[in-house]
């Protein structure tokens, strides 16, 4: 496995605004994943970041909304924009080598908007 | 649409006695099958993954599988206060898909 961290561990937002989270890995990966999980409920992806090419969104998520980028092997950033209080929720992102079987999460950003 | 049901609990055993969680999924494509612990404000922890049918032992936990039912199971002997935990079930459809995560089977045991 490898060392995940996020940044923040935890903001508190206004609505309207876009906050953008880090994850940044100690070790080169094949594949970074980001999820939500909203409160009381369990994980949803949100999309598969690609080094170097758009990100891979699941039905019901935007770029517009969710922009992400990975410009390289270990780093990459999620942002939520024009946040409204329903995307109060923690968000996750995970990593994988190969086909991306067995994925490790980051310790989470818990997202707050007012 | 790809499910992955799991009984959300409350499940609640004495301190020692074997937790058994159960999880079934609805795509009979599924190749890999993960079972996550997530302690309450945490990020869920690897503890399993298992491919193929039959069981899986490592250390206090056994996962077992039986594709032919659409099932896949964690057992953890001899609990501890320290299992408390919400426990996820995933499971990936081909070599391709994505990971589906179940609701999650909160556990606690009772010293």
């Amino acid at each position: 496995s490898a060392v995940i961290s996020q940044k923040p561990s935890r903001d508190i937002c206004q609505r309207g605004t876009s906050l953008t989270i880090q994850c940044q890995v100690d070790s080169q990966v094949t594949m970074m994943f980001w999820y939500r999980q909203q409160p009381g409920q369990s994980l949803t992806l949100i999309a598969t970041a690609n080094q170097g090419s758009e990100a891979t969104y699941e039905s019901g998520f935007v770029i517009d909304k969710f922009p992400i980028s990975r410009p390289n092997l270990t780093f990459s950033t999620l942002t939520v924009s024009n946040m409204s209080p329903e995307d109060s929720s923690i968000y996750l992102c995970s990593v994988a080598w190969g086909g991306g079987d067995t994925q490790y999460f980051g310790p989470g950003t818990r997202l707050t908007v007012l | 649409q790809k499910e992955v049901e799991q009984n959300s609990g409350p499940l609640s055993v004495p301190e020692g006695a074997i937790a058994s969680l159960n999880c079934t999924y609805s795509d009979r494509g599924s190749q890999s099958f993960f079972w996550y612990r997530q302690y309450s404000g945490k990020s869920p922890e690897l503890i399993m993954f298992i491919y193929s049918n039959g069981d899986k032992e490592d250390g206090s936990f056994t996962a077992q599988l039986n594709k032919a039912s659409q099932y896949v199971s964690l057992l953890i002997r001899d609990s501890q206060p320290s299992d408390s935990a919400t426990y996820l079930c995933a499971v990936k459809s081909g070599s391709q898909g994505n990971l589906i995560f179940g609701k999650g089977t909160k556990l606690s045991v009772k010293p």
